[in-house]
């Protein structure tokens, strides 16, 4: 199984609400990243999870509140988001992180704020 | 710091066309390079990845081989057809502080029949 699953796929919510975003992954990985894309944009990097602790904030917003309840789930906890916080929402695992290994992606969670 | 550089197009090719998409790379170390494709609509898939010098990735008709005289990395394909049309990504083991991978800003292919 190389599947990394994100649920929702598609999310709106208003600039008041409060979301989380979940991903999955039983492929024994122990790292785990969240990225957000924008449109004809590469995905950036925004947290790293490495052995359920957090290893990098890449000077995210606190209204992105990452968590990892354990080494297979990752949740991504949103409040009070702007307008330009729409887009897509990857998750993303790989055995470790270093150089050399792969990333596997999730199809993303299309997130709009109105 | 490490980098990645692809051309950004777009490209657009006949079906059967010759594909190639050029990438070149800044690195202090040695890691190991990607190339991820990306269809409308969905998340990132690896296409193939190197680990070292000289070692050609291949899948799916794509190929890419590790220069390192050259600091590339370029994509290429025989012949493409309607369904590669995607966009893609290179990118390069960051490691440690840098995270896992550094991208390049991506190549938009669209194949015409």
């Amino acid at each position: 199984d190389t599947e990394v699953t994100q649920t929702p796929k598609h999310l709106v919510m208003g600039m008041t609400n409060k979301k989380s975003l979940k991903c999955e992954q039983h492929m024994g990985h122990r790292a785990m990243y969240w990225y957000k894309q924008k449109a004809k944009k590469p995905p950036e990097l925004m947290f790293v999870y490495s052995y359920e602790k957090l290893s990098i904030n890449e000077s995210v917003p606190s209204r992105f509140s990452p968590e990892c309840p354990n080494s297979s789930l990752l949740n991504l906890h949103l409040h009070a988001l702007q307008p330009e916080d729409s887009a897509l929402y990857l998750c993303a695992s790989s055995q470790g992180v270093n150089s050399h290994t792969e990333a596997f992606f999730g199809q993303g969670t299309r997130l709009t704020v109105v | 710091g490490d980098s990645v550089t692809q051309m950004e197009g777009p490209v657009t090719l006949s079906e059967e066309a010759f594909l190639t998409i050029n990438c070149t790379y800044t690195a202090t170390g040695y890691p190991s390079l990607f190339w991820y494709v990306q269809y409308p609509g969905e998340g990132l898939q690896l296409l193939l990845k190197a680990t070292k010098a000289d070692d050609k990735g291949s899948n799916k008709g794509f190929e890419a081989t590790y220069r390192k005289e050259t600091t590339s990395f370029h994509l290429e394909k025989g012949s493409v057809q309607v369904s590669d049309s995607a966009v893609y990504f290179c990118a390069l083991g960051g490691g440690g502080s840098q995270g896992n991978l550094i991208f390049g800003k991506g190549t938009k292919l669209s194949v015409k029949p």
